[in-house]
C-alpha cells in the first residue's frame, strides 16, 4: 500500500522568506511525486513532479521540491514566499507498478504574512 | 484547453435522494478520475476510466456509487439513496495517457454535495 504523510497542519511564514513544505512517502515499488495546491472553493491546481532523473524538480510559481530517497521525502521549498502563496498544499505518490491512482497527504496549510 | 469543467458546483439535497454529477475532462484527454475529498483531509481516490473503460473502483466506492463514462468523453457519478455521510466535495481529474510515460492528472473545480 502506498501512503503520505504531511506532518504540519499549518507552515507561518513571513513574506520573503524562505517557504518549506513537508512530505514523506511510502511506497513498496517506485514512486512517482506530486505537489498540487489548492485556493479557496477551487480545485487541485498542479505544481510539480518527480518521475526520475535530477532530484530536484522544479516547477510553478518559482516552486521547487527535493526527492530524497533514502529519507523517503520531497519537500516542497519556495525561496522568497509571497502572500498570494496563501493556500493548501498536498502532497502526493503514485506507485509505478501498482495502478494510477495518486494516494494524498492530508494537506498543509501555508499563511504568508505580509 | 478548457480545463475540466464539473458541474454542478453545488449541491443540496435530502437523505434518500438520488444525485448525478457531470465531469467533461480536458479534450483528448484519454482517462478521467474521481475523487472524493472530505473537510480538513486530502483527496481520496474513488474510480478512473481509460477511454469508456471503467478501470479501478477503490472499495470506498459502495453499491450506491455508480461512475459511467459511455463515450469516452465526459462522465457521470450517480450516488443512489444518498446518506448524510455522503457531504464532501466530489473531485473529477483528467490526463493523457501515452505508453511508457507518466500523466499528469489536472482537476476541476469539484463538487459541493451537502445532504441534509
Amino acid at each position: 500500500a502506498q501512503s503520505v504523510a504531511q506532518p504540519e497542519d499549518q507552515v507561518n511564514v513571513a513574506e520573503g522568506n524562505p517557504l518549506t513544505v513537508k512530505c514523506t512517502y511510502s511506497v513498496s515499488g517506485n514512486p512517482y511525486l506530486f505537489w498540487y495546491v489548492q485556493y479557496p472553493n477551487r480545485g487541485l491546481q498542479f505544481l510539480l513532479k518527480y518521475i526520475t532523473g535530477d532530484n530536484l524538480v522544479k516547477g510553478s510559481y518559482g516552486f521547487e521540491a527535493e526527492f530524497n530517497k533514502s529519507q523517503t521525502s520531497f519537500h516542497l521549498k519556495k525561496p522568497s514566499a509571497l502572500v498570494s502563496d496563501s493556500a493548501l498544499y498536498f502532497c502526493a505518490v503514485r506507485d509505478k507498478a501498482a495502478g494510477n491512482k495518486l494516494t494524498f497527504g492530508g494537506g498543509t496549510r501555508v499563511l504568508v504574512k505580509p | 484547453d478548457t480545463g475540466v469543467s464539473q458541474n454542478p458546483r453545488h449541491k443540496i439535497t435530502k437523505r434518500g435522494q438520488n444525485v448525478t454529477f457531470r465531469c467533461d475532462p480536458i479534450s483528448e484527454h484519454n482517462r478521467l478520475y474521481w475523487y472524493r475529498q472530505t473537510l480538513g483531509q486530502g483527496p481520496e481516490f474513488l474510480t478512473y476510466f481509460q477511454n469508456e473503460a471503467q478501470l479501478e473502483k477503490s472499495r470506498l466506492l459502495s453499491d450506491r456509487f455508480s461512475a459511467e463514462r459511455p463515450k469516452g468523453s465526459f462522465s457521470t457519478l450517480e450516488i443512489q439513496r444518498t446518506e448524510q455521510g455522503d457531504s464532501a466535495m466530489y473531485l473529477c481529474a483528467s490526463s493523457l495517457h501515452r505508453q511508457g510515460a507518466s500523466d499528469t492528472q489536472y482537476f476541476g473545480p469539484g463538487t459541493r454535495l451537502t445532504v441534509l
